[in-house]
Parts: C-alpha cells; sequence; structure tokens
C-alpha cells in the first residue's frame, strides 16, 4: 500500500531535550515536506527537500533541521524543542514539487511543555 | 505575498441541502489550485487540482470550480459522511517548492 508514515504519532516532552520526528514513503517520491498545522493558521510549510541531500527553507523554518540522507526517509529535528513548538506536524511527499498533489502522513501531535 | 482565504470557517448543512465552499486567492501567476479533505486526526487527503480558470472536476458529490480571483467547492445533496474539513492551497509559477494553504473550512453535515 501505497502510504507516508511518521513516528511517533503522539509525543510530549519537555522544553530543550532533543527530539527527532521520522517520517517514510514507499512510492519513491522525490520530493518531501514539514508542514505545522496550528488552529486559524492552516499548514505552514516548515522545511521541504527536492531530493537526496537537497533541502531548503519554508516558512518557518526557525528551531527544526531535517535531513534526507535517503530517498524514503525525511527526519525532522527539533534540537532544543519550546513551548511555541507545541503543534500537529505533517510529512508529505509528491512526485515532484511543480504542480503534483501531496500525499500527507496521519500527522504527529507534539506536546512541549 | 501568495494568500489563501477560504470562507466560511465552518458550515453547518441538513443532509441534501446543497451548499459551497469558497477559496479566494491572490498569486502573482497560478500554477495549481489544489483542493484537500481532512478528517479529524488524519492527514489532508486530495481532492482536485484545477489549473486554468473555467476548469472544473468532479467526483461523487463535489464539484470544484475556478476563476481567476477564486474556487469554489460545490457540495451536492451532502451526506453526513461527507463531514470534514475542506483545505484549499494555491502553487505559484514563480514558486515552484511553495504549496500555500488556507485556514481551512470545517463542514458538519446532520442527518
Amino acid at each position: 500500500e501505497a502510504q507516508v508514515t511518521q513516528n511517533p504519532r503522539y509525543l510530549i516532552t519537555v522544553t530543550g531535550k532533543k527530539l527527532t520526528v521520522t517520517c517514510s514513503q514507499n512510492m519513491n517520491h522525490e520530493y518531501m515536506s514539514w508542514y505545522r498545522q496550528d488552529p486559524g493558521l492552516g499548514l505552514r510549510q516548515i522545511y521541504y527537500s527536492m531530493n537526496v541531500e537537497v533541502t531548503d527553507k519554508g516558512d518557518v523554518p526557525e528551531g527544526y533541521k531535517v535531513s534526507r540522507k535517503e530517498k524514503r526517509n525525511f527526519p525532522l529535528i527539533l534540537e532544543s524543542p519550546s513551548p511555541n513548538q507545541t503543534s500537529l506536524y505533517f510529512c508529505a511527499s509528491s512526485l515532484g514539487s511543480i504542480g503534483n498533489e501531496q500525499f500527507f502522513g496521519p500527522g504527529t501531535r507534539l506536546t512541549v511543555l | 505575498e501568495d494568500q489563501v482565504t477560504q470562507s466560511p470557517e465552518a458550515l453547518r448543512l441538513q443532509e441534501g441541502e446543497s451548499s459551497s465552499l469558497n477559496c479566494s486567492y491572490t498569486v502573482s501567476g497560478l500554477r495549481g489550485l489544489f483542493w484537500y479533505r481532512q478528517d479529524p486526526g488524519k492527514g489532508p487527503e486530495f481532492l482536485f487540482t484545477l489549473y486554468s480558470a473555467g476548469e472544473e472536476k468532479e467526483k461523487e458529490r463535489l464539484k470544484a470550480t475556478l476563476t481567476k480571483k477564486e474556487s469554489f467547492l460545490h457540495i451536492t445533496a451532502p451526506k453526513p459522511e461527507d463531514s470534514a474539513t475542506y483545505l484549499c492551497a494555491v502553487q505559484a509559477l514563480d514558486n515552484n517548492n511553495d504549496m500555500r494553504f488556507g485556514a481551512g473550512t470545517r463542514l458538519t453535515v446532520k442527518p
């Protein structure tokens, strides 16, 4: 089954404790992206990757890091989480960045205390 | 800056009561406008892509239309299972990497 998976689905952590949210897709997609979703603000792009070893900032990259060492995986790293990073996070992938629909993962609900 | 505004924020309908959701956008040049459906606790699910003014696409009870300024998602004779949040997103010609999303319309269909 074609899908995007994220882990963990739920996470409660404390300020400053480094964490990684994993994202994996099995569709051989070149383009992958991370979003955060907050009430009233919609989905906002954090980082994206056009292909292996190619990543770039989206609209709200502060406080986040990503890596793309393999085509299928695109982890999101919070080196020192803060309460304002409490949010619902989605990973997405698509064939390419131009005019293609994105396939979304199930989401990771993160709470930073 | 590219902007996407969806209205209304929330819409409650009776089963069978047709209505429309609006997505207004401001973009220098439109590459594509996307509609997604999002169920509670799940990721958005793709519905339609529209590329040029005048284009229409249909899927079951849903029909999406596009003008140069806005898109409508028409829901004909909705059923309770159509209850979800509907998201609109645009991609600009001059920014291949940015998918700009609206805040969504939360639709509730009562039996």
